[in-house]
């Protein structure tokens, strides 16, 4: 399966800020997703990452709240903008590989104050 | 709507016993079906799949689930419980439209004790 990697692993933010995470993947892969999982909850899809055109947002996300970057097969940006405290949470990037399986980053923990 | 539910919030289970953890679907023709781990401060680990073929899928870590057609469930169970496999699980369904995303259950913590 693929490696897959996110910066940064954690970080404590301030409330208005905004934070880029990145994710970066060992091979091309065609498929790349965004999820977020909230404290004590189950993961929930912010978005499709689309290779060369603008991410698919699931109901409930908007792109100017969390816009995505994929300038690549192997590489993309989740942006979590203007930060309050009910976004903190694990913010995970996952792959298509395979029979339909995922393979997910190891996720990237934001607190925000 | 596609959905997977998970009925228990944690199951607990001594070392070396038997362990079940379930999972139902709600799923419109014929389901993809997923189970993963999550430890403590990591991210999902992909446990099995169920696409096609046998009911009785194995996969990492000697887990296997049994696909139940009839009672559209998917359990994941293991023979032999350790200590070791305290985490997290998450049933999973793939969404049945083209974007390949994935529809999780709400989780149940498996607490092993020795």
């Amino acid at each position: 399966s693929a490696v897959i990697s996110q910066k940064p692993s954690r970080d404590i933010c301030q409330r208005g800020t905004s934070l880029t995470i990145q994710c970066q993947v060992d091979s091309q892969v065609t498929m790349m997703f965004w999820y977020r999982q909230q404290p004590g909850q189950s993961l929930t899809l912010i978005a499709t990452a689309n290779q060369g055109s603008e991410a698919t947002y699931e109901s409930g996300f908007v792109i100017d709240k969390f816009p995505i970057s994929r300038p690549n097969l192997t590489f993309s940006t989740l942006t979590v903008s203007n930060m309050s405290p009910e976004d903190s949470s694990i913010y995970l990037c996952s792959v298509g590989q395979g029979d339909y399986e995922q393979y997910f980053g190891p996720g990237t923990r934001l607190t925000v104050t | 709507a596609q959905s997977v539910a998970q009925p228990e919030d944690q199951v607990n289970v001594a070392e070396g016993n038997p362990l079940t953890v379930k999972c139902t679907y709600s799923v419109s023709g014929n389901p993809y079906l997923f189970w993963y781990v999550q430890y403590p401060n990591r991210g999902l680990q992909f446990l099995l799949k169920y696409i096609t073929g046998d009911n009785l899928v194995k996969g990492s870590y000697g887990f296997e689930a049994e696909f139940n057609k009839s009672q559209t469930s998917f359990h994941l169970k293991k023979p032999s419980a350790l200590v070791s496999d305290s985490a997290l699980y998450f049933c999973a369904v793939r969404d049945k439209s083209n974007t390949g995303k994935l529809i999780f259950g709400q989780g149940t913590t498996l607490q092993v004790k020795p």
